[in-house]
């Protein structure tokens, strides 16, 4: 099946550092989107992007849309424990018929 | 409150049987639903996706004679998993596309087969 290329895989950080994500794709989307996923449990949506050069943040959480539409990064600012977990990003093709994910980055957090 | 209702959450069927997860929108009409099976440890991998009212479209390698999609309504599909077998244990979860661009999941099913 479809994947787009997210990296790193896995990230090993320290309380309080920074984190940075991103993912490519070789196709143009037209909606980027970012999602925590717990065990178990569905994902949940952390940011969405709409417009190519789009920034746009939550809380800690800053993502951005690439310019060519071709990629997008997750930024997450001094990291607290329960920033733990795996992220993913997905990006909905042109036409809107298919909702593609990255591999997902999982992230630890020590303290 | 849930934008989309999937159930059942869990479910365990014997090898050979059908199992039915239907994924239903409570908020509005989605005209486009998209069915994903994520494996442990792994990303959510897209099986296919259904229109309202036309035949699925489905990923290559996803097998439409053995996971069947209806999209019956513009508020319900199901996925079928026809003469399940051990391997097809998975997690399987479905999202809905609505207007703008705007993405709701489900709360996901696990599949069982024993």
């Amino acid at each position: 099946g479809q994947q787009l290329n997210q990296s790193p895989q896995s990230m090993f950080i320290q309380e309080g550092e920074d984190v940075s994500m991103n993912c490519t794709s070789s196709s143009i989307f037209n909606t980027w989107l970012w999602y925590k996923q717990d065990p178990g449990e569905g994902p949940v949506l952390l940011i969405a992007l709409y417009k190519a050069g789009e920034l746009t943040s939550n809380g800690r959480l800053t993502a951005q849309f690439g310019i060519t539409r071709k990629d997008s990064f997750l930024n997450i600012s001094a990291s607290i424990p329960s920033d733990v977990g795996i992220y993913f990003c997905a990006g909905l093709n042109q036409a809107g018929t298919a909702l593609i994910f990255g591999k997902g980055t999982t992230l630890s957090v020590s303290s | 409150g849930a934008v989309v209702s999937q159930h059942p959450s869990w479910v365990i069927c014997k090898s050979g049987t059908s199992v039915k997860i239907e994924c239903r929108s409570l908020d509005f009409q989605a005209t486009t639903m998209f069915w994903y099976r994520q494996f442990p440890k792994q990303s959510l991998m897209l099986m296919a996706t259904s229109n309202e009212g036309s035949k699925a479209t489905y990923e290559q390698g996803v097998e439409k004679d053995k996971f069947l999609i209806n999209h019956a309504s513009l508020t319900l599909s199901t996925l079928t998993v026809t003469s399940a077998h051990p391997e097809d244990s998975s997690f399987y979860i479905c999202s809905l596309k609505g207007s703008g661009n705007t993405i709701y999941f489900g709360e996901g099913s696990w599949l069982t087969v024993v």
